[in-house]
C-alpha cells in the first residue's frame, strides 16, 4: 500500500441498508478525515479524527459514524442509507491536526449511490 | 472557525488564455494552501503559502499571498486542456477549511 486506500471504489446501496466505507493509510498519519462531494459541488467535512482513539464531528455528521480503533484505519459507517446520501466520499490525512504547514493527502475516493 | 470565499464558481477559457481565481477571507490567515482536483480524481495539494506578499510559481502556475493575509490568488498562464479541473484553496483550522472551488473548463 502506498498512501490512502478506500473501498469499494464505487457501491449502489438499497435505502435502509448499512453500510461502511474503508479507509487506510501506510503513511502514520495521525489526523484522518471523511468528505464527501456532491455533484459539482465543494467538499463538505463529515467526521475527523485527530489521532487514534478521537473523532470530532465535522459541517454534515448526521447519518454518519466513523471510529479509529489505530492510526490505519478509519471507517465511516452509515447506519441507514438515504438516497440524499449519495455522493463521492473521500478519505484524507495528514501529518497532524494543525491545518499550518500540512497538506492534506486524499484517497481516490468511493462513489456510492442510494436508490 | 475561518472560512474562505472563493470566486469565481466556474470560468471557461479558450485555450490559451489567462485564468485567475481568488480566495478571500475577512480575517487574516496564517497560511493558505492551495488543491487541484482533476474531474474523476481526487483532490491533489498543489502549494502552500505562509508569509506576507508571498508569491510563488509552478510553470504556469503563480500563487500569491495577499500582503494583509487576507487574500489568496491562483493564476495560469496561456491555459491548456491539461489544466481543467476545480481548484480549491484552503485555510487554516483544526481541520483545514476548504473554499468551495472554481471549476475550470478549458475550450480546445
Amino acid at each position: 500500500i502506498a498512501g490512502i486506500t478506500q473501498a469499494p471504489t464505487s457501491q449502489i446501496l438499497a435505502a435502509g441498508r448499512r453500510m461502511t466505507l474503508r479507509c487506510t493509510q501506510d503513511m502514520r498519519h495521525n489526523a484522518m478525515y471523511w468528505y464527501r462531494q456532491d455533484l459539482g459541488l465543494g467538499l463538505r467535512l463529515i467526521h475527523y479524527s485527530n489521532t487514534a482513539g478521537t473523532t470530532g464531528k465535522g459541517e454534515v455528521p448526521d447519518g454518519y459514524s466513523v471510529s479509529r480503533a489505530n492510526t490505519d484505519d478509519f471507517p465511516l459507517t452509515l447506519a441507514s442509507a438515504v438516497p440524499s446520501q449519495t455522493s463521492v466520499y473521500f478519505c484524507a490525512s495528514s501529518l497532524t491536526p494543525q491545518s499550518s504547514y500540512n497538506e492534506q493527502f486524499f484517497g481516490p475516493g468511493t462513489r456510492l449511490t442510494v436508490l | 472557525g475561518q472560512q474562505v470565499m472563493q470566486i469565481p464558481q466556474y470560468q471557461h477559457v479558450q485555450e490559451g488564455e489567462d485564468f485567475t481565481t481568488y480566495c478571500n477571507s475577512s480575517t487574516t490567515l496564517s497560511n493558505i494552501q492551495w488543491y487541484k482536483q482533476r474531474p474523476g480524481g481526487h483532490p491533489v495539494f498543489l502549494i502552500q503559502l505562509v508569509k506576507s506578499g508571498e508569491v510563488k510559481k509552478q510553470k504556469r502556475l503563480t500563487f500569491q499571498f495577499g500582503e494583509a493575509k487576507k487574500n489568496s490568488s491562483l493564476h495560469i498562464t496561456a491555459t491548456q486542456t491539461t489544466d481543467v479541473g476545480t481548484y480549491f484553496c484552503a485555510g487554516p483550522g483544526t481541520p483545514l477549511v476548504f473554499g468551495k472551488g472554481t471549476r475550470l473548463s478549458v475550450i480546445a
